[in-house]
């Protein structure tokens, strides 16, 4: 299985921007780059995911690099409801009709005011 | 639209009593289904995916199994719980599409084994 790699926590003030990173080196050209997010005492929500293009959406962008070894996933501002832990995954290559996602550890982000 | 419920939201059970979790689905047909656990302070641990009525595929050998009954139907049974059954578990579904094979999580069964 492709495997990605966040930093274990990060830190932010309210308001400002966050840029939570990712990497995924052993990505195949297939394989699409999703993003959930985990609040306290509930199951993951999705947030985003693209290929190879940028993407934005109501809740946040996704920047890819070129090579597509590494992600960023941006919130514009941040606010207290963000804090969460926030994984990076990879649409498992080959998974046929399964749809499999694998979690890892994921990026603890806390938000303060 | 469609909604994801299950039951129950908390659960206290001693050491060798039997557990029967279940998800149910709605609003859609034909949803790929999925069985998580969270032990505490840990990653998801995928432990069964189910592509149809009674098609299961487990991803982690222990005393858990599951069935799918009907099509918007997912149940997590153990015959006798052990301590490290602990945990959170989450029930997800999602339809398959290239790239938009979005899961969505119902909100979780918090087991604790005594």
């Amino acid at each position: 299985d492709a495997k990605t790699t966040q930093p274990n926590s990060m830190e932010s003030n309210e308001e400002e921007p966050v840029h939570l990173p990712c990497n995924h080196s052993t990505i195949s050209g297939t394989d699409y780059i999703h993003w959930y997010r985990q609040l306290p005492s509930q199951g993951p929500e999705y947030v985003i995911h693209g290929l190879t293009s940028n993407v934005n959406n109501r809740m946040a962008s996704l920047a890819i690099a070129e090579d597509r070894k590494s992600s960023t996933l941006i919130l514009h501002r941040a606010t207290l409801r963000d804090a969460a832990v926030y994984y990076c995954i990879l649409r498992e290559s080959g998974s046929g009709n399964t749809g499999k996602l694998i979690f890892g550890q994921g990026t603890t982000l806390q938000v303060k005011p | 639209s469609q909604t994801i419920h299950q039951w129950p939201a908390t659960l206290v059970q001693p050491v060798g009593s039997p557990l029967s979790l279940e998800c149910t689905v709605e609003g859609t047909s034909n949803p790929n289904l999925y069985w998580y656990r969270q032990a505490a302070g840990r990653g998801l641990q995928l432990l069964f995916y189910s592509v149809g009525i009674g098609q299961i595929s487990s991803e982690v050998p222990q005393n858990l199994s599951a069935s799918r009954p009907q099509d918007r139907q997912f149940i997590l049974s153990s015959k006798k719980l052990l301590l490290s059954d602990s945990g959170f578990y989450l029930c997800a579904w999602s339809v398959l599409a290239v790239s938009t094979d979005t899961q969505y999580f119902g909100p979780g069964t918090r087991l604790t084994v005594l």
